[in-house]
């Protein structure tokens, strides 16, 4: 079945660091691809996703590229703030191919738990 | 952009008991609605989907006659717990699939704490 997997957590940065989270993915099919993250005490938001390989998401000053010969939806950002430490989830929904619309079953990967610091 | 609501957003109840959880979408409409749990420190592992007029979907190892779900309107889905027990503590979270939106249109709701004694 589908998989994700992120790298463990946490991760401590200082502010304006450059950050990486990587995540890996297993699944038949062309999956779309999302990043989400959770502010502590709220609900998940979605940061950005890409729809089939090569696509960039991009928001907030984070991007991700979809790489199927890798199979890797990395996360990057190239100055962190501390408004940015949270948990990033990285996520795959499989994608049927009917008019490219997703089942919409998310599985999601551990989470990455991100602290900057000032 | 949308908002999905989760209502109680923290609840306690005593061994034995039943618990009712709502999910609701407050401006749009959504078929489909998505029942989660996230254990401490841990991904969200997914229950159920939840069809508008139909029946849920419960994924593998989940007891549907535990975690009963009904998704009576568009803009309704529930999950009770029934004959809760400590083991079934847990952060549950929904999410609202908006179909019109796109691909990637999940809203999630802010989770709701249930606590077992």
């Amino acid at each position: 079945g589908d998989s994700v997997t992120q790298m463990e957590g946490p991760v401590t940065l200082s502010e304006e660091a450059f950050l990486t989270i990587n995540c890996t993915y297993t699944a038949t099919g062309y999956p779309s691809l999302f990043w989400y993250v959770q502010y502590p005490g709220e609900g998940l938001q979605l940061l950005l996703k890409a729809t089939k390989a090569d696509d960039k998401g991009s928001n907030k000053g984070f991007e991700a590229t979809y790489r199927k010969e890798t199979t890797s939806f990395h996360l990057e950002k190239g100055s962190v703030q501390v408004s940015d430490s949270a948990v990033y989830f990285c996520a795959l929904s499989g994608l049927s191919n009917a008019g490219g619309t997703s089942y919409g079953k998310l599985t999601f990967g551990q989470g990455t738990i991100l602290t900057v610091h000032p | 952009g949308a908002v999905v609501s989760q209502h109680p957003s923290w609840v306690i109840c005593k061994s034995g008991t039943s618990v009712k959880i709502e999910c609701r979408s407050l401006d749009f409409q959504a078929t489909t609605m998505f029942w989660y749990r996230q254990f401490p420190k841990q991904s969200l592992m997914l229950m159920a989907t939840s069809n508008e007029g139909s029946k849920a979907t419960y994924e593998q190892g989940v007891e549907k006659d535990k975690f009963l779900i009904n998704h009576a309107s568009l803009t309704l889905s529930t999950l009770t717990v029934t004959s809760a027990h400590p083991e079934d503590s847990s952060f549950y979270i929904c999410s609202a699939r908006d179909w019109l939106a796109g691909v990637g249109s999940q809203y999630f709701g802010p989770g709701t704490r249930l606590t077992v004694l």
